[in-house]
Parts: C-alpha cells; sequence; structure tokens
C-alpha cells in the first residue's frame, strides 16, 4: 500500500547531541511537510517542501534544518537538541500542495531528550 | 495572529451517546479539514468541507461548515470505543498569504464500552 513511512518510531537523544528523522513516501505526491506535535497541543508546522522549494515557517528555530534529496525521502535534523524539543514529529505529504489538498500523515518519530 | 479554538477539549462518554465538538475562529477559513488521531499514529484525514453552510456526512459522522465559514461542527451519533482518539480541526485562513493548513489543539474523545 502507498503510504507515509517514519523511521525510527521512537529515538532517544543526548542534550545537544545531533540527531536525524527520516520520511519517506510512496505516494509520489509533490509537497512533503514536517509538524512538531508536543503532548495536548496542535500539530505545529516547522517547514515543507514544494518538490525542491524550501518553506520555512518564521518561528521555526535555527536548530531545525531539512533536507529532501529526491521526491520519496525527507529528513528532520536538529542540530543540538534541547529539552524543550522533546516531542512527535510528524511527516505528512499532499499531492499538489495548496489549502484544500489533504494531508497524509506517516505515524511519526517520538523522540525523547535525555 | 490567527487563532483556532477547539471545544471541548477533553470529552469522556458512553457507548451510545451522541456527541459534538467545535472548531472556532474569528477569522474567515476558504476550507477546513476534520482529521483523527490515535495513540501512537498520524492525523488521519476524515473530510474536507469547503462551501459555507455544507453539511457532509460519514456514517455516524456529521460536519457542518458554518455559514459564515468561522466555524465547523463534527457530531457523533451512537459513539462507539472505536472513536475513541484527537479530533483535530485544520483551517486555511483566506486573509493570509500562508500556503499551509492552521492546526487547532485538538478535542480528546474517549468513548467508554
Amino acid at each position: 500500500d502507498a503510504m507515509v513511512i517514519q523511521n525510527p518510531r521512537y529515538q532517544v537523544t543526548q542534550f545537544g547531541k545531533p540527531v536525524t528523522l527520516s520520511c519517506s513516501q510512496t505516494l509520489n505526491h509533490n509537497v512533503m511537510y514536517w509538524y512538531q506535535q508536543k503532548s495536548s497541543q496542535a500539530p505545529k508546522l516547522l517547514f515543507h517542501y514544494y518538490d525542491k522549494d524550501f518553506n520555512n515557517e518564521a518561528d521555526t528555530p535555527d536548530n531545525f534544518q531539512s533536507r529532501r534529496p529526491n521526491t520519496s525521502f525527507c529528513f528532520l535534523d536538529i542540530r543540538s537538541p534541547g529539552l524543550g524539543d522533546a516531542a512527535m514529529y510528524l511527516c505528512a505529504t499532499s499531492r499538489i500542495g495548496g489549502l484544500n489538498s489533504p494531508l497524509h500523515f506517516g505515524n511519526g518519530t517520538r523522540l525523547t531528550v535525555t | 495572529t490567527q487563532l483556532l479554538e477547539q471545544s471541548p477539549q477533553f470529552l469522556s462518554i458512553q457507548e451510545g451517546e451522541n456527541l459534538t465538538v467545535y472548531c472556532n475562529s474569528s477569522s474567515v477559513f476558504s476550507s477546513l479539514q476534520w482529521y483523527r488521531q490515535e495513540p501512537g499514529e498520524g492525523p488521519v484525514l476524515l473530510v474536507t468541507v469547503v462551501t459555507g453552510g455544507e453539511v457532509k456526512k460519514l456514517k455516524r459522522l456529521t460536519f457542518q461548515f458554518g455559514d459564515a465559514r468561522k466555524d465547523s461542527s463534527l457530531h457523533i451519533t451512537a459513539a462507539q470505543p472505536g472513536d475513541t482518539g484527537l479530533y483535530l480541526c485544520a483551517v486555511a485562513f483566506m486573509d493570509t498569504g500562508r500556503r499551509a493548513l492552521t492546526f487547532g489543539s485538538g478535542t480528546r474523545l474517549q468513548v467508554q464500552p
């Protein structure tokens, strides 16, 4: 089945130790998104790619970076994780972008920072 | 900054009861999507509404988009334990240049058998 796959499901990293989360999709969608979701809060958009066009949200910390080497893969790099970065990180795709396009989410990576 | 409010934040009911959850803002939406998120999983799209006053039904779920396009409701008839989850609304605000949706913080629903 076509889907959005996130690895790993659970990631533990130490304070200040760089970590990379990965997302792959078999839907061949143009747009890929990274959201951060903390407990009992709304998913917060960090950035998205429309094809190779990178769009950073104004309030996304510089500590967070992303790479999209090809259509299928997208990575979230956290250069120096702090305790406040512990959260669920959700990857999503949409076919054409635009505000009416449904989002297809992966099952997330839950990041713990010790 | 546009705010999107969902209410109630938490809801615990017995199987077979009816319920309604709400999504509201002071700003006009161009469209609205409802998602359900189960524990440990990503959100899954339930419906997209685009037209003011629109009503859509999905089995026991009824979705309504307000006439003024500032609010929406989700009504569940005869809730079942499988309806348990976090219900999120996501909107596209009309008066911004944002190309991405804004999510509400959700209503966490628990249906007791």
